[in-house]
């Protein structure tokens, strides 16, 4: 168990719905990214949060925002969705002062659009 | 740009072997952190190992070691005496500027072992 959490663990929703994934960070983990595994494109970066402030974006599309909140659990919100969008979604934290960066990933949320 | 190259598809290794995973990388920086992480069928990505590009010697976490050459750009990943629960996808993967300030990780493609008897 990483102790990063994420829900819901599996989403089935129909095309230009919109759906919100949560992750919680571990303790005291004050980075936060979101990634994307699907078939065709592998992993791919979106988005990093510190603190609350988006530090760095990747290849996340117009339609796909998402926000830290003080508490540092994040929201990653998906609209209008397009079946292209099915894929696992990852959340990461890492250790602050850490001097490797390591990246800790929770369980993910399976997305299926229909 | 970084990019990781992860040559073999898919590898079989008999129980109790060890298996050799690649991993080549390209980047421009020269500070920068590999890692190898592990999907299981189960999904969720499991790290394993880190290697920091001003790290003198191999790292090694129990059956893990990482084989880095860095004037040939590759971090293989080592398994030692292989179970049957190592069957898994494995990504290598780098980050930029391995300063300790996070940043986003860069992955490979993946190459999927397969553990048999």
């Amino acid at each position: 168990d990483s102790g990063v959490t994420q829900t819901p663990k599996h989403l089935i929703t129909a095309t230009g719905q919109r759906v919100t994934l949560r992750c919680s960070p571990r303790s005291g983990d004050l980075s936060v990214y979101w990634y994307q595994q699907s078939l065709d494109q592998g992993l791919q970066f979106l988005i990093q949060y510190y603190n609350g402030e988006e530090r760095a974006k990747g290849n996340i599309l117009e339609r796909f925002s998402a926000q830290q909140f003080p508490d540092l659990h994040s929201e990653l919100n998906l609209s209008s969705l397009e079946l292209g969008d099915s894929a696992l979604y990852f959340c990461a934290s890492t250790p602050t002062g850490g001097s490797s960066g390591t990246q800790y990933f929770g369980p993910g949320t399976r997305l299926l659009v229909l | 740009a970084q990019k990781i190259t992860q040559t073999q598809p898919g590898m079989f290794v008999q129980e109790k072997e060890a298996v050799t995973l690649d991993c080549t990388y390209d980047t421009s920086d020269q500070s920068y952190g590999l890692f190898w992480y592990k999907q299981p069928s189960s999904g969720e990505m499991i790290f394993l190992i880190y290697q920091g590009s001003y790290d003198e010697q191999n790292a090694t976490e129990g059956r893990y070691s990482l084989n880095f050459q860095k004037a040939r750009k590759s971090a293989n990943l080592v398994i030692s005496a292989s179970q049957l629960g190592d069957s898994a996808m494995y990504f290598c993967a780098m980050r930029e500027r391995d300063t300790g300030t996070a940043s986003k990780l860069t992955f490979g493609t993946g190459t999927r072992l397969q553990v048999t008897l």
